[in-house]
């Protein structure tokens, strides 16, 4: 049963544009979340991050806004570039506990 | 980079043969993780271990076992591979306390 849903899976944008994912999950228990980026044949790189103490965390043109009434988080790029163009995997982690659930991941495509 | 190493990064290995995979840091860190990524299913836990000879299971264990005798070794091992375990594993470290886990390279493995 997946805990953490990343719908709509590929997402292309303009160079310039703003690019938003979503996120969200089922397990109350999640305390905290991650954004990560991967490009074919590399592992995964850490992005940003954030607490369930916060609702927001800016990173450069990176942040992510958490709604936790929601179970919804969000990872905005803004203005997107080319050499964003990677997979992007959400990840929760729930108190108490050193697991990590990842999403599918969302395929984004920045067009120069 | 985080001093994280899997090894082999490519390997082809027939249906019926035992297969193991290793991972080796150079951080120090608690926690190590492995994954795997197929197509449509994003990154899945494996297992992990919090600790030397401490090892739990995540969500698709079956098939996998794992071991972990040093604090910089997590060995998986497919104890008779079969083509569903065809994939793109992932090995991951995270400190006590830490935020993000970092990510090795990944080992393609093909079952035939």
């Amino acid at each position: 049963d997946q805990q953490v849903k990343q719908n709509s899976p590929s997402l292309s944008v303009q160079e310039g544009r703003i690019s938003i994912l979503n996120c969200d999950y089922t397990n109350s228990m999640f305390d905290y979340f991650l954004w990560y980026k991967k490009y074919p044949a590399e592992g995964p790189t850490f992005l940003i991050s954030i607490s369930s103490i916060k609702d927001k965390n800016e990173d450069g043109r990176f942040t992510v806004f958490l709604n936790k009434s929601a179970k919804h988080l969000s990872l905005h790029i803004v203005p997107s570039q080319p050499g964003d163009s990677a997979v992007y995997f959400c990840a929760a982690s729930p108190y108490g506990n050193n697991r990590l659930a990842f999403g599918k991941g969302n395929q984004v495509v920045v067009i120069p | 980079d985080a001093g994280i190493t899997q090894s082999p990064r490519h390997k082809v290995t027939e249906t019926g043969t035992p297969v193991t995979l290793r991972c080796h840091q150079t951080e120090n860190h608690r926690y190590m993780y492995w994954y795997r990524q197929d197509p449509g299913h994003g990154l899945r836990l494996i297992h992990y271990s919090y600790g030397v000879k401490d090892t739990d299971k995540g969500e698709v264990s079956d098939g996998y076992s794992v071991s972990r005798s040093k604090t910089e070794d997590f060995l998986l091992t497919l104890e008779s591979a079969t083509s569903s375990q065809t994939s793109v594993y992932f090995c991951a470290i995270r400190s006590t306390g830490g935020t993000e886990a970092f990510f090795g390279q990944g080992t393609r493995l093909t079952v035939v």
